[in-house]
């Protein structure tokens, strides 16, 4: 049973514009999450965090938003820029959640390219 | 300030052999986890580690998986008797505390043939 879920395998978004990426979750326990982004054998950085008791982080070009009603997140990359193709990951942890509570769970990844 | 790091980057082991993963956490760093992913998976935690202790292994295989973070040294992640099935990239991250943000190591690919 997948726990974090990000349901765009790709997305393909013109250098300029914004790039919109989505995960949503299903454990109620989560209370952080993350955004990871991966390059090919290289491992995971980190971009942005958010925690449960705030709607909306921003840092730079980056802007991640939490809807916790809704069990959903999105990472806002504006604007889009040639090095921001890669795959990016959605991960959360929370107290008593599996994994550990320290323990992340990662969505599958969304493969973002962006288009000259 | 170095990195993660993690060593050997690429392991190539027959079936039945023994794989040793070597994780240097961040200067600083007290707290370490292991991942594995698998072809086209995200990420999945296998164990969380501080210096000489496991805090939480629920993500390890029961069986020919063992990991250790001794006082001295890197954390090490040992499979004994490989298959097929071990082939993945293995991760490795660390944080300055619980519940802190996690840094990634480059990963060491291994190879099952």
């Amino acid at each position: 049973d997948q726990q974090v879920k990000q349901n765009s395998p790709s997305l393909s978004v013109q250098e300029g514009r914004i790039s919109i990426l989505n995960c949503d979750y299903t454990n109620s326990m989560f209370d952080y999450f993350l955004w990871y982004k991966k390059y090919p054998a290289e491992g995971p950085t980190f971009l942005i965090s958010i925690s449960s008791i705030k709607d909306k982080n921003e840092d730079g070009r980056f802007t991640v938003f939490l809807n916790k009603s809704a069990k959903h997140l999105s990472l806002h990359i504006v604007p889009s820029q040639p090095g921001d193709s890669a795959v990016y990951f959605c991960a959360a942890s929370g107290m008593y959640s599996g994994g550990g509570a320290d323990g992340l769970t990662f969505g599958k990844g969304t493969h973002l390219i962006i288009q000259p | 300030n170095a990195g993660v790091m993690q060593n050997p980057r690429h392991l190539v082991r027959r079936r039945g052999q023994e794989a040793r993963l070597r994780c240097s956490p961040m200067k600083g760093h007290s707290h370490v986890y292991w991942y594995r992913q698998l072809p086209e998976e995200g990420l999945k935690f296998m164990v969380y580690l501080q210096k000489e202790n496991i805090i939480d292994e629920s993500g390890m295989p029961k069986e020919r998986f063992s990991a250790e973070f001794p006082k001295e040294g890197p954390s090490i992640l040992r499979i004994q008797q490989v298959v097929r099935g071990d082939s993945a990239a293995y991760f490795c991250a660390s944080s300055p505390g619980t519940r802190e943000t996690q840094y990634f190591g480059p990963g060491t690919r291994l190879l099952v043939l």
